[in-house]
């Protein structure tokens, strides 16, 4: 069976600072891991999303993710945080580019220090 | 702007009335549609699959005559909770995938809380 892990149900950063925010996946078949973001009174926004070539993902809003086979991991990165970075972020992996029926993680709440 | 949208954002009913809760693609249509159920500080979990023209899909462990899921049109999909009780309260998601099937557009959710 598929799941996700996030290790870090909650983090604070300094705004400027970098951040990385852990996932690691279970999955029988080739992956299509995600990374969405949360904020309170609006659905899911995709942040990017990886399933092949580059390991390395840039997405929106600056982050970027790496996946690592060898690892099942897929952590999130942003080398300098802004204020508005402060959400709930989801890891997600599903059975194709779509999007469909994903398992998520359990999610990080990402809290950003003035 | 939102291109999935959910109604009623917010519902409080009393333990065993009905409660409908639908979600809508805005300026496209969504012959799949899917649900989802996040407890407080929890994750998101898949509860089923809504097919436009027949059955919705039911992950395993939710029951099916508890949450009624009708894909009434291409824009269209309707999560009932019937005979609600407090354990069923929660914030349900819905998601639908953009025509080209390259992304996933959520609603905002919904929170019910059942009295």
């Amino acid at each position: 069976a598929q799941s996700v892990t996030q290790p870090d149900i909650h983090i604070t950063v300094s705004e400027g600072a970098s951040l990385e925010l852990r996932c690691n996946y279970s999955y029988g078949a080739t992956p299509y891991l995600f990374w969405y973001v949360q904020s309170p009174g609006q659905g899911l926004q995709l942040l990017l999303k990886y399933f092949s070539g580059d390991t390395l993902v840039q997405g929106i809003k600056g982050f970027e993710a790496e996946f690592k086979r060898s690892q099942s991991s897929f952590n999130l990165r942003k080398p300098s945080v802004h204020w508005s970075d402060a959400a709930e972020y989801f890891c997600a992996v599903g059975p194709n580019n779509a999007g469909n029926m994903l398992t998520f993680g359990g999610g990080t709440r990402l809290m950003v220090k003035p | 702007g939102a291109v999935v949208s959910q109604h009623p954002s917010r519902v409080i009913c009393k333990s065993g009335t009905s409660v409908k809760i639908e979600c809508r693609s805005l300026d496209f249509q969504a012959t799949t549609m899917f649900w989802y159920r996040q407890f407080p500080k929890k994750s998101l979990m898949l509860m089923a699959t809504s097919n436009e023209g027949s059955k919705a899909t039911y992950e395993q462990g939710v029951e099916k005559d508890k949450f009624l899921i009708n894909h009434a049109s291409l824009t269209l999909s309707t999560l009932t909770v019937t005979s609600a009780h407090p354990e069923d309260s929660s914030f349900y998601i819905c998601s639908a995938p953009d025509p080209n099937q390259e992304t996933q557009y959520f609603g905002p959710g919904t929170r019910l809380l059942v009295l």
